[in-house]
């Protein structure tokens, strides 16, 4: 139990173009899940807390009009890359809250974004 | 604010030898600290965690004390097999902050030789 999925697991698009990324736990409902960006050999980054029916919570730093989230049911969580730029190419990771087991966090699988 | 320093990698052993990942944090708090493993391919897995000080964390033969005096919480395993190559990440949150954010160190890529 406690899994959680990302789709697509890989996504290339061109620059100025839009990618939605999607985070579902499959077997239990998540009231929150957080979104993290991990660049090569380096830490995952918290880029946003994610509530299911409110707005995200974005940390310093982060663009909340380029990082779109929207947590629209209790098991579904998006990231919608806006007008995407080669910087933005990553590794993009969600993981769901699963409070049942005393708030642990299943993460997904991750997406590589490639923008050329 | 809160931060992780974990060993840079990568580490490579040989089957059956003992691993230690250093693992030390920086919290204005008391932070419960944790350890996930991705292996290839997967997403993150929690493999023990501990939640106060002087607590030890265990999982498939791996453990890890909480040290507050040190402020560290070290991955150990006494004989490492080839199906425990992976990145390893040690993690910790603020519980006091009102959330379950967690700030991860870099990662440590661990590889296992027969």
């Amino acid at each position: 139990g406690a899994v959680v999925s990302q789709h697509p697991s890989r996504v290339i698009c061109k620059s100025g173009t839009s990618v939605k990324i999607e985070c579902r736990s499959l077997d239990f409902q998540a009231t929150t899940m957080f979104w993290y960006r991990q660049f090569p050999k380096q830490s995952l980054m918290l880029m946003a807390t994610s509530n299911e029916g409110s707005k995200a919570t974005y940390e310093q730093g982060v663009e909340k009009d380029k990082f779109l989230i929207n947590h629209a049911s209790l098991t579904l969580s998006t990231l919608t890359v806006t007008s995407a730029h080669p910087e933005d190419s990553s590794f993009y990771i969600c993981s769901a809250v699963y409070r049942v087991r005393l708030n642990e966090q299943f993460f997904g699988p991750g997406t590589r974004l490639t923008v050329l | 604010g809160n931060s992780v320093t974990q060993m840079e990698g990568p580490v490579t052993l040989s089957e059956e030898a003992f691993l230690t990942i250093n693992c030390t944090y920086t919290a204005t708090g008391y932070p419960s600290l944790f350890w996930y493993v991705q292996y290839p391919g997967e997403g993150l897995q929690l493999l023990l965690k501990a939640t106060k000080a002087d607590d030890k964390g265990s999982n498939k033969g791996f453990e890890a004390t909480y040290r507050k005096e040190t402020t560290s919480f070290h991955l150990e395993k006494g004989s490492v097999q080839v199906s425990d190559s992976a990145v390893y990440f040690c993690a910790l949150s603020d519980p006091q902050g009102g959330s379950e954010k967690l700030v991860f160190g870099k990662g440590t890529k661990l590889t296992v030789n027969p």
